[in-house]
């Protein structure tokens, strides 16, 4: 079964400062990753997606994740954060086709002045 | 572009109604999947169908039952509602035959069981 850890609960950063949100992903073949970000009793928008080729992908609002089948890891960066990209991010694994998404628990981002 | 639609936004029900949740996919989307988010919650998958048959199952109560529409829409029906039903359900779409394709997701229904 395919499964997303995502360690960090809460992550508190300083605007302008650089972030990296972990996901560790369990799945027997070659994945499908994701990462989502959701404001407060909002929808999910994708920020970005993996399914095969360059191993790292660039998404929206300037936040790239690097894949690395060998630490079976998708770890969202962004070199500068603002204010306005406090909110909680999904890591999500899914096999394409039919097959559903499977969410992480999720990080919740602060950035402080 | 179109997107996944869901129907209603906002919903308020007692304990022990009915609800009917409703999702209008991307045109041309033949798979449909149902979430649910609870306060402070991950999305947890309840259920989902592709071609109007139900292709997979997660933790959906059997209070509930869903079913896809031959014009692909989908609607999640919930019975003798409880207070901890109260929660966002998300609906999304995806063109299951296309290669490299993700899942695109609906705005949600927050549903409030009172």
């Amino acid at each position: 079964a395919q499964s997303v850890t995502q360690p960090d609960i809460h992550i508190t950063v300083s605007e302008g400062a650089s972030l990296e949100l972990r996901c560790n992903y369990s799945y027997g073949a070659t994945p499908y990753l994701f990462w989502y970000v959701q404001s407060p009793g909002q929808g999910l928008q994708l920020l970005l997606k993996y399914f095969s080729g360059d191993t790292l992908v660039q998404g929206i609002k300037g936040f790239e994740a690097e894949f690395k089948r060998s630490q079976s890891s998708f770890n969202l960066r962004k070199p500068s954060v603002h204010w306005s990209d406090a909110a909680e991010y999904f890591c999500a694994v899914g096999a394409g086709g039919y097959q559903k998404v499977t969410f992480g628990t999720g990080t919740k981002l602060q950035v402080i002045p | 572009a179109a997107g996944v639609i869901q129907s209603p936004r906002h919903l308020i029900k007692e304990k022990r109604e009915t609800a009917t949740l409703k999702c209008y996919p991307i045109p041309r989307h033949d798979t449909v999947y149902w979430y649910q988010q609870g306060p402070g919650q991950d999305p947890q998958f309840l259920i989902s169908f592709y071609e109007k048959m139900q292709s997979d199952k997660g933790s959906i109560p059997d209070r509930f039952s869903a079913q896809q529409f031959s014009d692909y829409h989908s609607e999640l029906n919930m019975s003798s509602l409880e207070l901890g039903d109260s929660a966002l359900y998300f609906c999304a779409s995806s063109f299951a035959d296309r290669a490299h394709t993700e899942a695109f997701f609906g705005q949600g229904t927050r549903l409030t069981v009172v």
